[in-house]
């Protein structure tokens, strides 16, 4: 597997708070992505990076931000946390324009 | 604009015979395409990638996939279905204009299931 890890893997929290999800790569890939999830929409996108600190959103961006201040990690933060971000998230790095992307393993996320 | 349909959510096969997981697509501009497959409570992991050379694709596992751009499919094959082969499968697209061409677009999967 290509070096991405996902933190924490699991994460309950309660309606209203922030949460932090981490992505961490070891392959010097330009870009990252942060996809959700869920039954029946596949894997949609949230928001993506080109590069340290040049990030965009993709479509179901709303009640998350990113931040990108180094190569290897991206953070994803949902501001104040709903029962609609249950979720799994999924990191993902890609190397140029149109190569494959490499996908962690993915956080799992209840907003109770 | 580009999009991608898989044209089954659920495939059942018998383990020795062959699958067929399809997918049209849409798409602008010359478009990559990919299979992705997903095993249970794991991450997507890529099957096989067309990008405009040979249009039958062989990937990993036995699959292959054949880019017919005068039907605008994609469609994943493998001859003979392994019960390890029981997975959910993701069609993407990517391929667009200007600031977008990073942006991949997935199909909503095909869950294959092998019988014994």
């Amino acid at each position: 597997d290509a070096g991405i890890t996902q933190s924490p893997r699991h994460k309950v929290t309660e309606t209203g708070t922030p949460v932090t999800l981490r992505c961490h790569q070891t392959e010097n890939h330009r870009y990252m992505y942060w996809y959700r999830q869920d039954p029946g929409h596949g894997l949609r996108l949230i928001h993506y990076s080109y590069g340290v600190k040049d990030t965009d959103k993709g479509e179901v961006s709303d009640g998350y931000s990113v931040s990108r201040s180094k190569t290897e990690d991206f953070l994803l933060t949902l501001e104040s946390a709903t029962s609609s971000q249950t979720s799994v998230y999924f990191c993902a790095i890609q190397s140029s324009y149109n190569s494959p992307l490499h996908f962690g393993n993915g956080t799992r996320l209840t907003v109770t | 604009a580009q999009s991608v349909t898989q044209l089954d959510s659920h495939v059942s096969v018998s383990e020795g015979t062959p699958v067929l997981l399809r997918c049209n697509y849409s798409s602008s501009y010359s478009p990559s395409l990919f299979w992705y497959v997903q095993h249970p409570n794991k991450g997507l992991q890529l099957l096989l990638k067309y990008t405009s050379a040979a249009t039958l694709v062989k990937g990993i596992n036995g699959f292959e996939a054949e880019f017919k751009k005068s039907e605008t499919s994609f469609h994943l094959t493998k001859p003979s279905a392994h019960m390890s082969d029981a997975a959910e499968y993701f069609c993407v697209v990517s391929g667009g204009s200007g600031g977008s061409n990073y942006k991949l677009t997935f199909g909503k999967g095909t869950l294959l299931t092998v019988n014994p």
